[in-house]
Formats: structure tokens, C-alpha cells, sequence
């Protein structure tokens, strides 16, 4: 089955960069997703791309995706205090209501 | 955007007793809802599919009759933990699909169920 891995924990000071890596194995992947959980509650959708492109900025958020070597990235930049979460990739093969295979979560760390 | 609110999104209750979570998508129609698991540090475990007007689609190693679903409406999935123990003491999260081409899921805020 498809299987999603992400590194467990990320420490970034407050102001810096933080980048967040995932890899998948499904090659027929067509949606790929970032989720946002913080402490006790559900995810929060920040951002998602297409596997026909390369990347995707959304104001802080910059996602990056290299199809070949089946890697994704989420870059916040000016990363602050309230970024402080748990972050899930996910991907999908189909478009519309399809089941999502998530990661491991990745939980970030912002220290002042 | 849309929502997706659960109920109740904390819940303390005896083993052995039965207790229900209710997902209801706010402001839109939802034929397909969809129940995760989430342990303790741990990824969200899609448990199974509420399809309104028929039945679950329950994920390997999931006990239906442990795990009971009933999508009655476009706008409800409810899940019934029957016969609860403390093994079964997690966050049960719930999710609902729009209909654009993103698939994207719309996510309730989670129920934390502990059983003593």
C-alpha cells in the first residue's frame, strides 16, 4: 500500500525559515496536501498542489514537489510562535472524495 | 469554507457503556464522510467511509460491530462505539469532502473519547 514518511520533530527559532519534508512511494499520485493540527484539535487545510507542478507559494508557505525522487516539501517562512503544530502531508491518486493516505506528522517546535 | 463540526469533542464515559460522535457538515451536503482514529503522537488512521443511505466501508482490521456508522442524512454521520473500553480511548476525527476537483477534506474539530 502507499506508505507517507515524514521526520518526526522540527526545532526552528522564531524569524527563521522552516522547512518540512515528506516522502511518498504511490508514483500514481495526483494530490498532494499540507495539514496543520494544533494541540487537540483537527486538521486545519493550509495548502495542497497538483503533481503536475513543481511549486506552489502561498504568502509564507512555499511548497515544493520533485516528483521523480517523490519528495515534498513546506517551507514557512518568518516561521512565528502560533506556527507551533503538528503538520501532516497527504496524498490522494483521485480528485474527489477519495480516501487520503496521511504522514507521520511532523511536530514543529518555534523557540523564541 | 466549509465546515465540519463534531459533538461532542470531549467525552468521559464507563466501560462497557456505548457512546455516539456526531459529524455534521454545516453548510453543505456530504454523500461521503470519513472516520479516522488518532492515537497519541501518532497520524490519523482512516477507520472508515460513512456513505449516506447505505453502508459503511470499513478499513482492514476496523470491527463493524464495534465501530458502528450510520450516515442517515447529507448533513450527518454519526459513530457509535459499543461496548467501549479503555483500549478504544482516542481522538476520533471526522472528515467530509467538497465536490470541487481538489478533493479537498474539510475536518471537524475531533472528539476526544476516554474510557475508564
Amino acid at each position: 500500500g502507499e506508505d507517507v514518511e515524514q521526520s518526526l520533530f522540527l526545532s526552528v527559532r522564531e524569524g527563521d525559515s522552516s522547512v518540512i519534508n515528506c516522502t511518498y512511494t504511490d508514483s500514481s499520485s495526483t494530490y498532494l496536501y499540507w495539514y496543520k493540527q494544533e494541540p487537540g484539535a483537527g486538521l486545519q487545510l493550509l495548502t495542497y498542489i497538483f503533481s503536475n507542478m513543481d511549486m506552489k507559494q502561498d504568502q509564507r508557505l512555499t511548497v515544493l514537489l520533485n516528483k521523480k525522487d517523490k519528495h515534498l516539501s513546506l517551507r514557512i517562512a518568518d516561521t512565528q510562535t502560533g506556527d507551533s503544530a503538528i503538520y501532516f502531508c497527504a496524498e490522494t491518486y483521485t480528485g474527489t472524495a477519495s480516501k487520503l493516505t496521511f504522514g507521520t506528522g511532523t511536530r514543529l517546535q518555534v523557540t523564541l | 469554507g466549509a465546515v465540519v463540526s463534531q459533538h461532542p469533542s470531549w467525552v468521559i464515559c464507563k466501560s462497557g457503556t456505548s457512546v455516539k460522535i456526531e459529524c455534521r457538515s454545516l453548510d453543505f451536503q456530504a454523500t461521503t464522510m470519513f472516520w479516522y482514529r488518532q492515537f497519541p503522537k501518532q497520524s490519523l488512521m482512516l477507520m472508515a467511509t460513512s456513505n449516506e443511505g447505505s453502508k459503511a466501508t470499513y478499513e482492514q482490521g476496523v470491527e463493524k460491530d464495534k465501530f458502528l456508522i450510520n450516515h442517515a442524512s447529507l448533513t450527518l454521520s454519526t459513530l457509535t462505539v459499543t461496548s467501549a473500553h479503555p483500549e478504544d480511548s482516542s481522538f476520533y476525527i471526522c472528515s467530509a469532502p467538497d465536490r470541487g476537483l481538489t478533493g479537498e477534506l474539510f475536518f471537524g474539530e475531533g472528539s476526544r473519547l476516554t474510557v475508564l
